[in-house]
């Protein structure tokens, strides 16, 4: 039992490029989300999805598009990447209050 | 997360309890949690409460919910210098959506 894989671990972009984070779930989880975290700002909510095909934005969500086509997957895009989208990038699914994190994705942009 | 809110620094000595306070909002949430990462590392829940609790004990662990005040704390018996990590307090706003809200995390330091 996986449970939150995220891919890539690490990853540089230059400005302009686009990128995609995965995340994949084995849990049969309705809900999944994205946080970026930041130093000192803890983590903040991207975008989440209640189940395939719904999603929502959340806190921060510019820059970032997410799309939910499975119930096992929720990758999120940066289209045209900015420095200011450097963060470390968790993706969650949760079932009733409980909640799995995946082990995020470093990404930097230069 | 604005409307979680924590001190972002805490030292003790080995041996010492660990008090880490957390405060809220959102009168409707749920559940709140309490999350642990070290550094470098992806988030590890510790523990959570329910919201009609007003204290939960878990090993080293105990959680104290002041709903009227919307006040979280975690205390850690005990403190281990495997404790020195950063601690996030989390809460759902009453939302079924599966998204949550952090605090900025506090720092623990612990000294032996």
């Amino acid at each position: 039992n996986a449970g939150v894989t995220q891919t890539p671990k690490f990853q540089v972009l230059k400005t302009g490029q686009s990128m995609t984070l995965q995340c994949a779930q084995d849990m049969n989880h309705e809900y999944m989300s994205w946080y970026r975290q930041d130093p000192g700002m803890g983590l903040r909510l991207i975008h989440y999805s209640v189940g395939a095909g719904i999603t929502d934005q959340g806190e921060v969500p510019n820059g970032y598009n997410v799309s939910r086509s499975t119930t096992e997957d929720f990758p999120l895009r940066l289209l045209s990447a900015a420095p200011s989208q450097t963060s470390v990038y968790f993706c969650a699914s949760s079932y009733q209050g409980c909640y799995t994190f995946g082990s995020g994705t470093r990404l930097t942009v230069v | 997360g604005e409307d979680v809110e924590q001190s972002l620094f805490l030292s003790v000595r080995e041996g010492d309890s660990s008090v880490i306070n957390c405060t809220y909002t959102d009168s409707s949430s749920t559940y709140l949690y309490w999350y642990k990462q070290e550094p470098g590392a992806g988030l590890q829940l510790l523990t959570y409460i329910f919201s009609n609790m007003d204290m939960k004990q878990d090993q080293r662990l105990t959680v104290l919910l002041n709903k009227k005040d919307k006040h979280l704390s975690l205390r850690i018996a005990d403190t281990q210098t495997g404790d020195s990590a950063i601690y996030f307090c989390a809460d759902d706003r009453g939302s079924t959506l599966g998204r949550l809200y952090f605090g900025r995390g506090t720092q623990l330091t612990v000294w032996p």
